[in-house]
């Protein structure tokens, strides 16, 4: 079945450093992408996102290409700080743009040490 | 203009008692969503709704669970005879619009806990 597949954490970087998070995916058609991120004690937040391949999402410095050869959504950011310390979820849609039905990945943990 | 609003932000309730746990969506949102986080998963996708209309409710376990959204009022997801296993975080989302690339507002969720 269609499914999301990311990094185990906890990730634990120093402030500056660069940051990935890994995400594959399996899904039967072509699917849209997602990160979220949460924040201790709140709901999740759209972080980018990506409706075709070879797209790349972007925002707060955080990217994340579709690459539908690989079929990964692969989160980077060049230099991390102590405020993105949360969890980040990667997640695909099978309808469209359309976010409502959201398959996630079980999520990665990041903590940033100053 | 205020966020999806969930409550309560926490519930603890003996097996075999009903949980309520409420979703006021954001001013102008007419679709709902609601998603549960079990420890150390990912969010699963339970159910859609529009005013007075169940959408999709694929991701909604058979039986005990139910969920509505009035015309008036809250959606609200009701859990019958808790047990153990219902302990989870749970979710509720909010768009404008259920198709096309509008986004999904979470509420803060609420935890329930089953003693």
């Amino acid at each position: 079945g269609d499914s999301v597949t990311q990094m185990e954490g906890p990730v634990t970087l120093s402030e500056e450093a660069f940051l990935t998070i890994n995400c594959t995916y399996t899904a039967t058609g072509y699917p849209s992408l997602f990160w979220y991120v949460q924040y201790p004690g709140e709901g999740l937040q759209l972080l980018l996102k990506a409706t075709k391949a070879d797209d790349k999402g972007s925002n707060k410095g955080f990217e994340a290409t579709y690459r539908k050869e690989t079929t990964s959504f692969h989160l980077e950011k060049g230099s991390v700080q102590v405020s993105d310390s949360a969890v980040y979820f990667c997640a695909l849609s099978l309808y469209g743009g359309s976010q409502g039905n959201l398959i996630f990945g079980k999520g990665t943990k990041l903590s940033v040490k100053p | 203009n205020a966020g999806v609003m969930q409550n309560p932000r926490h519930l603890v309730r003996r097996r075999g008692q009903e949980a309520r746990l409420r979703c006021s969506p954001m001013k102008g949102h007419s679709h709902v969503y609601w998603y549960r986080q079990l420890p150390e998963e990912g969010l699963k996708f339970m159910v859609y709704l529009q005013k007075e209309n169940i959408i999709d409710e694929s991701g909604m376990p058979k039986e005990r669970f139910s969920a509505e959204f009035p015309k008036e009022g809250p959606s609200i997801l009701r859990i019958q005879q808790v047990v153990r296993g219902d302990s989870a975080a749970y979710f509720c989302a909010s768009s404008p619009r259920g198709v096309d690339n509008s986004p999904l507002h979470f509420g803060n969720g609420t935890r329930l806990t089953v003693t």
